[in-house]
Formats: C-alpha cells, structure tokens, sequence
C-alpha cells in the first residue's frame, strides 16, 4: 500500500485567493508528480520534481506553481484562483524505473 | 501520432467473460508498461507492471506485451460488476525523469 497523502480532500474557495494544496509522501520516492485531470477527461502532468531543489513544468501548461524543500513534501500553490482552475489535482511519487503511486487527490472548486 | 493510444470505449462485456483492453505505443516510449484501473471520482490505482515481451498473470488479469507490434493489452477473465472502470494504460517516457506517458483510458462496463 503506497503511503502518499494528500490534503485537503475537497476544498470549495471564491475566486482570488491563494490556495496550496498539500502532497506528502513517506516512501523515501525521489521523485513527486503533479496531474489534472476534468471528471471524465485524461490525466494531463503539470508539474513534476526529481529531488529536492529540482522542479520542472510538465506537458500541460498550468498557473500553479510547486517547491520540493523536502523530500517527502511536494506543494502546489495558486496564487490567484480563478474558476478554470476547477479540476481533480493528483500527486503521485516514484523511485527510477518503477511506477507511480498516486494520492486521492483534492477536488477543487472555485466559485 | 500519440506515444499511447487506447480506445475510449466503453467497452461492454456481460459478467464472467473475458475483457480485452487494448494499447498501441509509439518509439517515444521506453519497454516498461503498467496498467491503472480509476474508479470514477477516484484516483489512478496500480494493477499491473509488464517490461518483458510475453504474457505476466496475476490472479484474474493478465498483461501481454509484444514489441515487435507495439502493443500492450490487458486481459480481465471472469469479469464482475465491480470491475467497471476506466482502465489507463502508461508508459515510461524513454526520455528519463521516470515520466509516465498515459493513454486516454478505456471505460469498460461489467453487466451483469
């Protein structure tokens, strides 16, 4: 059973504030994974980290932005929420050549 | 061309036949595939990992690989109503950063 939370579950906020969402990680994996994804719709990679201090954009073009200070901590932040922002965000972690193990997500919605 | 590419679906079969799924990749990817299962509204679930050519069995799935013809299926005997999902097929990037490549899924729907 993969070890990796992620808070909050849900969060319903109005548009402009800034929100981070939380991604923590207990496997000692050096590498943490951001992903989108629309009910329905594919998992698109926004952001992902191969160790710490090392951040990289993903495929798809997002407005968050991330920090990996710790190894087993990878956040997102938005720093001004806008209703296009209404998605599933999921955090996954991984060591080389293995697969991914994903958290529950947080469902976001901005009103 | 997409480096992973599944059918949609949905795929239906009736309780206890088998399910095909079904994945094509491209050269972009390197030789290490993996099968998630997503139940809706929930997130991606590992099933299985395949990196050799040939068929790999776990209880009632069983993932086959053939590089030759760079596709990838998954095979579900004894399908139940609980194994409706959407099922994601990945693949490594071959450029590193241990990436996954994701297609767009398959939903199948178990009837029974």
């Amino acid at each position: 059973e993969a070890d990796i939370y992620q808070t909050p579950r849900y969060l319903v906020i109005g548009t402009g504030k800034k929100i981070t969402l939380e991604c923590s990680q207990t496997m000692g994996h050096d590498k943490m994974y951001w992903y989108q994804q629309d009910p329905g719709m594919e998992l698109h990679l926004i952001h992902y980290s191969y160790g710490v201090n090392s951040t990289e954009k993903g495929d798809l073009s997002s407005e968050s932005t991330v920090s990996r200070i710790r190894t087993e901590h990878f956040p997102l932040t938005l720093e001004s929420a806008r209703p296009s922002h209404t998605s599933q965000y999921l955090c996954a972690s991984s060591v080389s050549n293995q697969p991914q193990h994903f958290g529950d997500g947080t469902r976001l919605s901005i009103l | 061309q997409k480096e992973v590419e599944q059918n949609s679906g949905p795929l239906s079969v009736p309780e206890g036949a088998i399910a095909s799924l079904n994945c094509t990749y491209s050269d972009r990817v390197s030789q290490s595939f993996f099968w998630y299962r997503q139940y809706s509204g929930k997130s991606p679930e590992l099933i299985m990992s395949i990196y050799s050519n040939g068929d790999k069995e776990d209880g009632r799935f069983t993932a086959q690989l053939n590089k030759a013809s760079q596709y990838v299926s998954l095979l579900i005997r004894d399908s139940q109503p609980s194994d409706s999902a959407t099922y994601l097929c990945a693949a490594l990037f071959s450029g590193g950063y241990n990436k996954l490549i994701f297609g767009a899924g398959t939903r199948l729907a178990v009837h029974p």
